[in-house]
Parts: C-alpha cells; sequence; structure tokens
C-alpha cells in the first residue's frame, strides 16, 4: 500500500541552525501539506502546497520556514534559524484532492 | 477560522465495551468533510472514519461509527466493541470542501486508554 516517508525520524540541531525536513508523499497525490505537534499537544496545521506554490499558510509559518518541491518526488520543509520553541514532531502529508490526507510517521526535531 | 473542540481530553473503556467520543465544531460554511483520525504511541495518523457534511446519512467502518449533528455542529465517534489496539489518541478533524488550502483544522485530542 502506498505510503508517505520522512526522513529523518529523529534530528537534534543547535539553535540557530538549520534544518531540512523531508518527505516523499504518495505519488499520485496532487496536495502537500506540513503540520507540527508539540509534545502532548494539538496537531497545528503550517502549509499546503499546490501545483508547485503554497496554498495556504497559517501564522506559524513565518519567514523562518519554507517549503520546496524540488524534484518529482520530494516535497522538504525548511526552518533557516532554529530556535527553542520549534523542537516538535514535524508530520507531512499528501491527498489527491479534498479527500483524506495521509500521513507520514513524523520528524522528531529537538532543538537545544 | 474554523474551529475544532473536543472537551475529553481522556477517556477510558474496558475490552467489549462502547465508548463515544465527542466533537464540536464551529464554521459558517454548509460544505465541509469531517474526519476522526487515530494516532496510536508509533506517531503516524491514520484515518478512521470521514463524513461529507452534505450527507445525512452517519458514516459507518466496522466496529466505527459517527454521529452527525449538522445543526448542531456535532461529530462524536462511537467505537463498538472495543479492543486493546483500539487505544490511541483520537483527533477530530474538519476541512473546507471549497478552501484552495484544503488544510485539515485538528481539535486537541482525546487520549483513550482500553482495559482488559
Amino acid at each position: 500500500e502506498p505510503e508517505v516517508t520522512q526522513t529523518p525520524s529523529h534530528q537534534v540541531t543547535q539553535m540557530g541552525q538549520e534544518v531540512i525536513l523531508r518527505c516523499v508523499p504518495i505519488s499520485n497525490h496532487l496536495y502537500f501539506y506540513w503540520y507540527r505537534q508539540i509534545l502532548g499537544q494539538k496537531v497545528e496545521f503550517l502549509v499546503s502546497f499546490y501545483n508547485n506554490e503554497i496554498s495556504e499558510k497559517s501564522e506559524i509559518f513565518d519567514d523562518q520556514f519554507s517549503v520546496e518541491r524540488p524534484d518529482g518526488s520530494n516535497f522538504t520543509l525548511k526552518i533557516r534559524s532554529t530556535k527553542l520553541e520549534d523542537s516538535a514532531m514535524y508530520f507531512c502529508a499528501s491527498s489527491e484532492w479534498a479527500g483524506e490526507l495521509f500521513f507520514g510517521e513524523g520528524s522528531r526535531l529537538t532543538v537545544l | 477560522a474554523q474551529t475544532v473542540t473536543q472537551s475529553q481530553p481522556e477517556m477510558s473503556v474496558q475490552e467489549a465495551e462502547t465508548v463515544t467520543l465527542s466533537c464540536t465544531y464551529d464554521t459558517s460554511e454548509s460544505d465541509y468533510y469531517l474526519f476522526w483520525y487515530k494516532q496510536p504511541p508509533s506517531r503516524q495518523m491514520i484515518l478512521v472514519i470521514r463524513q461529507e457534511a452534505y450527507k445525512q446519512q452517519n458514516a459507518t467502518e466496522n466496529r466505527f461509527s459517527v454521529n452527525f449533528q449538522k445543526a448542531a455542529k456535532s461529530f462524536s465517534l462511537k467505537i463498538s466493541d472495543s479492543q486493546l489496539g483500539d487505544a490511541a489518541m483520537y483527533f477530530c478533524a474538519y476541512r473546507s470542501a471549497w478552501n484552495s488550502g484544503y488544510a485539515l483544522n485538528f481539535g486537541k485530542g482525546t487520549s483513550l486508554l482500553v482495559t482488559p
């Protein structure tokens, strides 16, 4: 069964460093998303991406964040200068259109 | 922005019993989708059940069913014959049918404990 895959599963970084989280969405899906979940809290929407551009983003997704689809398969989230409060689980998801989202297993980011 | 409220942070049910998880939402839209996602300790969120707002019939998937009350903006999940494997965090989510981003808005989640 097709699935969304994310790498790395866990990344530890120093405050101020750049981080890139990678995702491979399901191949025939058109919409891609990033969510984050701070430990024990709700799942928060960051950004959605369609047709090679951002279609919606939340207040969390400020200038420190960017997304890219550098080739036909990968979908990346970059955090330019990490802060302590960026420590969270980051989930990538994809969907065909307005139906269900399929989520990856997440990338845990720890900022020291 | 649409808000999703899950008023039960934790619920407990005995194996083989039935439990209902509550969810309410706030929206001015008439067309939307509602979902229940399950997040086991392995972290990945898995779709349990979905409901299209234009459908009056409540969705069912095996032991999982919903009680969708559109006027009351309520979307509860009923789990029948609970199993140990049902223990997880359950998230209610809302998605607009026409928003170009099609993002999901999640509630804060309900942690379900299943006891033998």
